[in-house]
């Protein structure tokens, strides 16, 4: 398997475009996450989803971040618009019911807002 | 507010030193207590989750320890090498909601 897949790797945008990450997480795998990692508040849980259905989304910082998983492989993050406080590199993870406390990250989507 | 402690921030040793970290957290609401190794440019890898109070687990020359009634938990690696840099994060799993808070990280560096 090529584990989990994140795009682009890097993202270089102005204050106010929209932004969209994209993931794939393994396949067969029930459980989405994605985490935000800041210097300041290091890694954080964004929002996971258990069957494509979003479970809790207590972590999105606010109405200008969205997420979606359309089907079983492949999710979206959406900034709209995007601020330089955004800055960040946001990681997608999957994990299977059963397999508790194997999350497997993908490589991470440095994201910078100028 | 959960809060995951984990100290010290970061640790230089010679390779062949034996060290241990420790994991602060909430001891109400518990439902397990994970490690994660991550190594620089890379993505966090899992090595453990607990979920008993005496759990331990060993990975290697890699373990762990459980206190859930004090709220710790201690990693231990033995005989270090310069591969186990790296910074190695826990994180508190809440109410077996899937949901982890992690800890900002031990960052360890072992000198060859």
């Amino acid at each position: 398997d090529a584990g989990v897949i994140q795009s682009p790797r890097h993202e270089v945008t102005e204050m106010g475009q929209e932004v969209t990450l994209r993931c794939k997480p393994i396949s067969g795998h029930d459980y989405l996450f994605w985490y935000r990692q800041t210097m300041m508040r290091g890694l954080e849980l964004l929002i996971y989803f258990n069957n494509n259905v979003p479970i809790d989304d207590s972590g999105m910082p606010e109405d200008r971040f969205s997420a979606k998983m359309p089907n079983a492989s492949f999710s979206t993050l959406k900034i709209q618009p995007s601020e330089p406080r955004d800055s960040a590199v946001y990681f997608c993870a999957s994990s299977l019911l059963g397999q508790r406390g194997e999350q497997y990250f993908g490589p991470g989507t440095r994201l910078t807002v100028t | 507010i959960l809060n995951v402690e984990q100290s010290p921030q970061s640790l230089h040793v010679q390779e062949g030193d034996s060290t241990n970290f420790t994991c602060s957290f909430p001891s109400s609401n518990f439902y397990a207590l994970h490690w994660y190794r991550w190594e620089t440019a890379k993505s966090p890898e899992a090595l453990f989750v607990m979920t008993l109070n005496g759990d331990e687990k060993k990975k290697g020359r890699i373990s762990a320890t459980l206190n859930t009634k004090e709220g710790y938990s201690y990693l231990y690696i033995k005989g270090s090498q310069p591969e186990d840099s790296a910074t190695y994060l826990c994180a508190f799993e809440l109410d077996s909601s899937y949901k982890l808070i992690f800890g900002s990280g031990t960052r360890l560096l072992v000198r060859p």
